[in-house]
C-alpha cells in the first residue's frame, strides 16, 4: 500500500518569509512519482512539479524549491519570500509502479500568508 | 493550450435528481481521470480511463455512479439518484503517457 503524509496540517507566514511544507511517503514500488500540485481559494488544483524515483536532484523554480531524499522518503517544498498570492493549499502526491497512474494524495497543507 | 474542461462548475440538486458531469480532456492525452474531494476522505480516484476504455473503476462508490467515455474527447461521470453525500467536488484530469496528471478546475456538487 502507499500512503503520503502532510503532517503539518495549516501553517501561518508573514509575508517574505520562508517556509517549508513537508512530504513524507511510504511506497513498495521501486519505481515512482512524486507530485506537488496547489490548491487555491477558487478550488482548483493546479501542478507544481514531477520528480520520479531515480532523480534525487533537487529543484529551483523561482520562489519555490523541492528536495527530495529517498534515504528519508520526503520530497519537502519550499517557498522563498512567500507572498499572499501563495495562500493556498498544498498536495503531495505519489504514483508507484511503471505503467501506474493512481494518485495518492496527502491530506494537503493549508498555507495562509498574511499581509 | 487549453486545459481540462469541466462542466457545470457548480450545480445545485435535489436528492434524487440525475446529476451529469462533463468533461473534456486536454487533446492528445490518453489518459482520463475522474476525482471526487471531500473534506472528510480528501482525494480519491473513482475511475480512469486509457484510450476510451475504462481501466480502473475500484474507486467508485456504489451503482448509482456511472462514467463513460465514448469517444478521445468526452466523458461523462452520471449519478443516479443523487444523495446529499454525493455532496463533493469532482475533479477530471488528463495525462499522456508519462504520469503528470493535470487536472480541470472542478465541478462543485451540492445535493439538498
Amino acid at each position: 500500500a502507499q500512503k503520503v503524509t502532510q503532517a503539518q496540517t495549516e501553517i501561518s507566514v508573514v509575508e517574505k518569509e520562508d517556509v517549508t511544507l513537508d512530504c513524507v511517503y511510504e511506497t513498495r514500488d521501486t519505481t515512482y512519482y512524486l507530485f506537488w500540485y496547489k490548491q487555491p481559494p477558487s478550488g482548483e488544483l493546479v501542478f507544481l512539479i514531477r520528480r520520479n524515483s531515480f532523480d534525487e536532484q533537487n529543484e529551483i523554480s523561482g520562489r519555490y524549491s523541492w528536495n527530495f531524499q529517498k534515504s528519508t522518503s520526503s520530497f519537502n517544498f519550499t517557498i522563498t519570500a512567500s507572498q499572499v498570492v501563495d495562500s493556498a493549499v498544498y498536495f503531495c502526491a505519489l504514483v508507484g509502479g511503471a505503467g501506474s497512474y493512481q494518485l495518492t494524495f496527502g491530506k494537503g497543507t493549508k498555507l495562509s500568508v498574511i499581509p | 493550450d487549453a486545459g481540462v474542461i469541466q462542466s457545470p462548475r457548480h450545480e445545485v440538486t435535489e436528492m434524487g435528481q440525475e446529476v451529469t458531469l462533463r468533461c473534456k480532456p486536454i487533446s492528445g492525452h490518453d489518459y482520463l481521470f475522474w476525482y471526487r474531494q471531500t473534506m472528510m476522505r480528501g482525494l480519491e480516484l473513482l475511475i480512469y480511463f486509457n484510450n476510451n476504455v475504462p481501466i480502473d473503476d475500484s474507486g467508485m462508490p456504489e451503482d448509482r455512479f456511472s462514467a463513460k467515455m465514448p469517444n478521445a474527447s468526452f466523458s461523462t461521470l452520471k449519478i443516479q439518484p443523487s444523495e446529499p453525500r454525493d455532496s463533493a467536488v469532482y475533479f477530471c484530469a488528463s495525462s499522456p503517457a508519462g504520469n503528470t496528471i493535470y487536472f480541470g478546475e472542478g465541478s462543485w456538487l451540492t445535493v439538498v
